[in-house]
């Protein structure tokens, strides 16, 4: 596996508070993604971020904000944590060489809001 | 934006058969398509991919095929073992830096024993 790491691993949270999921890469790679895994749903891209305090959204990006200070770490912030929230979030990362497109993921953060 | 859809949701062969999983997509220019498999628990893994500007690849018992013209592709297993039963995605994108992917729903392969 790529050097992907993902903090926490589980997390329970209540609606409305804030939950800041943390993905930390030492590959040195120029890219990442945030993405959530809902059954019947595939992966969603909700951001990704193509270089240091450069993001963009996704699809399915309401709700959610990212910051990147740092090429190793891609945070992802739930700013009020909601029920439709709950879902299993993976972070990838890809580099820009000629096997540019390739991603690879992270073990995953599976989150609970009640 | 582009639009994968993958079949079948589930399929369930027998040890040794072959199994096929069909994936269509809506974007022409998409140009790069990746299989992940993803085992119960665990994260994606990348087991093959394709670039538009081949038909075919191989990798053991894995082969992927794909019909620009129709827009669709399709993942090959062969000689499945018990092993293989995961869920397989597909997805597509447009092959440049930092590429974005859209996945399809998923095929749950069971292999019976």
């Amino acid at each position: 596996d790529a050097g992907i790491t993902q903090s926490p691993r589980h997390k329970v949270t209540e609606t409305g508070t804030p939950v800041t999921l943390r993905c930390h890469q030492t590959e040195n790679h120029r890219y990442m993604y945030w993405y959530r895994q809902d059954p019947g749903h595939g992966l969603r891209l909700i951001h990704y971020s193509y270089g240091v305090k450069d993001t963009d959204k996704g699809e399915v990006s309401d709700g959610y904000s990212v910051s990147r200070s740092k090429t190793e770490d891609f945070l992802l912030t739930l700013e009020s944590a909601t029920s439709s929230q709950t879902s299993v979030y993976f972070c990838a990362i890809s580099d820009d060489s000629l096997l540019a497109g390739e991603q690879y993921f992270g073990p995953g953060t599976r989150l609970t809001v009640t | 934006g582009e639009n994968v859809e993958q079949h079948p949701s589930t399929l369930s062969v027998q040890e040794g058969d072959s199994a096929v999983i069909k994936c269509t997509y809506s974007d022409s220019a998409s140009n790069y398509f990746p299989w992940y498999k993803q085992e119960l628990g665990k994260r994606p893994q990348l087991i093959i991919d394709i670039r538009s500007n081949v038909g075919e690849k191989k990798d053991q018992r894995i082969a992927v095929t794909l019909n620009k013209t129709a827009k669709h592709f399709s993942l090959h297993i062969t000689e499945t073992q018990p092993e293989d039963s995961a869920v397989y995605f597909c997805a597509a994108s447009i092959r440049t830096s930092g590429s974005r992917l859209t996945f399809g729903e998923g095929t749950q392969l069971t292999v019976n024993p």
